[in-house]
């Protein structure tokens, strides 16, 4: 089955405690892109990749760090997360980035509380 | 930059009513639109996309959109709501390069029975 795999579904850590969230494709997307959900503010992306070794800016990429070393894994890295980034983040793939209507693809979601 | 506005952030109508959900894009740009759908602790699931191959767009269950270029305005429908469509349903644009999604805050659609 197609799909965007992310790990885990809930984390609670502590400010300061490096985690990673891991998000897997088996559709051999090229464009990799992770997104935080939060109240009232829609989906704001973090980081996107276009293909492996290059990631890029989105609108809110403080705080967070992203490698692409292989084309199916793009993991996403707090390293020292704040309480500021509780929030519900989403990891999509995308077939053919070049193409403007090629939809995403998203995972279920990972809920992270930093307390 | 590409934006979508969305108005209305909560919508509630009974079962078997219209179902009207609205979109407005900013753009300079003929703008590549989309609507996903997102039910309780899942993903978001394409729903529709517009192409320009035509206004009206049709989607998975039963919903369509149409694209009004004088209104700058994707907005979503649905003949009559069933009790499963209750979910936030969003729009979104791409960036003129075709990099960048951008989502409006969503609506939460309510279907009282």
């Amino acid at each position: 089955e197609a799909q965007v795999t992310q790990n885990p579904r809930y984390l609670i850590t502590v400010t300061g405690k490096k985690l990673t969230v891991t998000c897997s494709q088996n559709m051999n997307h090229e464009y990799m892109s992770w997104y935080r959900q939060d109240p009232g503010l829609g989906l704001r992306q973090i980081y996107y990749s276009m293909n492996v070794e290059v990631t890029d800016k989105g609108d809110v990429p403080e705080g967070y760090k992203v490698s692409r070393k292989e084309k199916r894994n793009f993991p996403l890295i707090l390293e020292s997360p704040s309480p500021n980034q509780t929030s519900l983040y989403f990891c999509a793939s995308r077939a053919t980035p070049g193409v403007y209507n090629s939809p995403l693809h998203f995972g279920n979601g990972t809920r992270l509380t930093v307390t | 930059a590409q934006s979508v506005t969305q108005l209305g952030s909560h919508v509630s109508v009974s079962e078997g009513a219209l179902v009207l959900l609205r979109c407005n894009y900013s753009s300079s740009v003929p703008p590549y639109l989309f609507w996903y759908v997102q039910y309780p602790n899942q993903g978001l699931q394409l729903l529709l996309k517009y192409t320009s191959a035509a206004t009206l767009v049709k989607g998975i269950n039963g919903f369509e959109a149409e694209f009004k270029k004088s209104e700058t305005s994707f907005h979503l429908t649905k003949p009559s709501a069933h009790m499963s469509d209750a979910a936030e349903y969003f729009c979104a644009v791409t960036s003129n390069t075709g990099n960048q999604f951008y989502f409006g805050t969503g609506t939460s659609l309510t279907v009282i029975p």
